[in-house]
């Protein structure tokens, strides 16, 4: 089945504690992209990757790295987690370009205390 | 700079009753505009884009560059059309590649 997934659904840490959310496609997408959802701010870009190492700035990339070192691949880290970023975080991907379709993951709700 | 702004973040209807959706955004080139929704405990997904120029589930929605709006509209709403729906924008080169989403409208269709 044609998905992107995401890993971990649900996740709850610590200030400071390191952590990676993986996303994966299985369209043989080029592009990709993190967003993150909050209520009344609607869906935010965090970073968006147009091909195999190539990444780019969103509109809310402080605080998080991306890497897309395989195509299918694009996890988001965040090295130092703020509660500020508690939030509902979706991955994307589509064909070719940011005007394709955009298909989502089913998110990640993540809790920084 | 590209924005995208849905000033209604609730709207209830009742069924059979018309449903308009506002979307305005500020893009100085060409946009490419899209309407996504979110169907509850289901994943955000693609409704229409302005390129297309169809009609999903009964909704259209007509790019006007004059005004600079994109509103969704439906002229029947039915129960299942409850959802939240988000305005999104991708602009030119000058852009780079972003997609731009507006606050998102939460719409109620009540029997």
């Amino acid at each position: 089945e044609a998905q992107v997934t995401q890993n971990p659904r649900y996740l709850i840490t610590v200030t400071g504690k390191k952590l990676t959310v993986t996303c994966s496609q299985n369209m043989n997408h080029e592009y990709m992209s993190w967003y993150r959802q909050d209520p009344g701010l609607g869906l935010r870009q965090i970073y968006y990757s147009m091909n195999v190492e190539v990444t780019d700035k969103g509109d809310v990339p402080e605080g998080y790295k991306v890497s897309r070192k395989e195509k299918r691949n694009f996890p988001l880290i965040l090295e130092s987690p703020s509660p500020n970023q508690t939030s509902l975080y979706f991955c994307a991907s589509s064909l070719y370009f940011r005007g394709d379709t955009q298909y989502f993951g089913p998110g990640t709700r993540l809790t920084v205390l | 700079a590209q924005r995208v702004t849905q000033p209604e973040k609730l709207l209830s209807v009742f069924k059979g009753a018309p449903v308009e959706l506002k979307c305005n955004y500020s893009y100085s080139g060409s946009p490419e505009l899209f309407w996504y929704v979110q169907y509850s405990r289901q994943r955000l997904q693609l409704l229409l884009r302005h390129i297309s120029r169809e009609s999903i589930k009964g909704f259209t929605a007509d790019l006007n560059k004059g005004e600079t709006s994109f509103h969704l509209k439906k002229p029947f709403a039915q129960e299942e059309d409850s959802a939240m729906y988000y305005c999104a924008l991708s602009g030119g080169e000058t852009s780079g590649s972003r997609l731009t989403f507006g606050e998102g409208t939460q719409l109620t269709v009540n029997p």
